[in-house]
């Protein structure tokens, strides 16, 4: 499985925009790149996803290197119901499963 | 709302006592997921169906089995827990098994073993 490396943890400030990086070097051609939170004592929900073009939803957006070896997930005005372990996963061809890494804990500061 | 559903959120057992979690979604979708998360560590899939079709991980104890008796059900059993068992167990859904598909999760049930 393709592997990605995400910071284990960062700060925001509410109401500002959050960039939250995710390094994938080995994404093959296939692989889709998922995004999904969890917050405190739920269980995780889907954030956006893309392939090759930068994406944009209700949420967030994901904006996705040329190479496609890293992209971002960003929220536009963070707010503290966004305080959550944000996961970067890829998969793609006949693998269709999550395989969560350790994610990037975002703490919003009111 | 459709969603998936999950009962008990809190399970209390007995180490060496089996239990058994239960999850139900009305999506109607055709693969549902069981994953288990330990404190501080991220969910790890245990085994999943499509349709009836039963998957498990490699790396999934023989302890944990499951079983899916109609589309909208379906439940992980724990023969014999142990101490190492106690985590939230969380079931998830997804529409068909590409990859492309948004897995949808219940809230959990956190288990824990006395």
């Amino acid at each position: 499985d393709a592997k990605t490396t995400q910071p284990n943890s960062m700060e925001s400030n509410e109401e500002e925009p959050v960039h939250l990086p995710c390094n994938h070097s080995t994404i093959s051609g296939t692989d889709y790149i998922h995004w999904y939170r969890q917050l405190p004592s739920q269980g995780p929900e889907y954030v956006i996803h893309g392939l090759t073009s930068n994406v944009n939803n209700r949420m967030a957006s994901l904006a996705i290197a040329e190479d496609r070896k890293s992209s971002t997930l960003i929220l536009h005005r963070a707010t503290l119901r966004d305080a959550a372990v944000y996961y970067c996963i890829l998969n793609g061809g006949s693998n269709y499963k999550l395989t969560f890494g350790k994610g990037t804990l975002l703490t919003v500061n009111p | 709302d459709a969603m998936v559903i999950q009962n008990p959120r809190y399970q209390v057992t007995q180490f060496g006592k089996p239990v058994t979690l239960s999850c139900s979604q009305t999506l109607n979708h055709n693969v549902m997921y069981w994953y288990q998360q330990k404190s501080s560590q991220a969910p790890k899939l245990l085994f999943h169906y499509y349709d009836k079709d039963f998957n498990n991980e490699a790396d999934t104890p023989d302890n944990f089995q499951s079983r899916r008796p109609n589309t909208s059900f379906c439940f992980l059993d724990i023969r014999s827990p142990g101490l190492g068992d106690a985590a939230m167990y969380l079931c998830a859904t997804s529409r068909v098994a590409r990859a492309i598909e948004t897995q949808y999760f219940g809230p959990g049930t956190r288990l824990l073993v006395l």
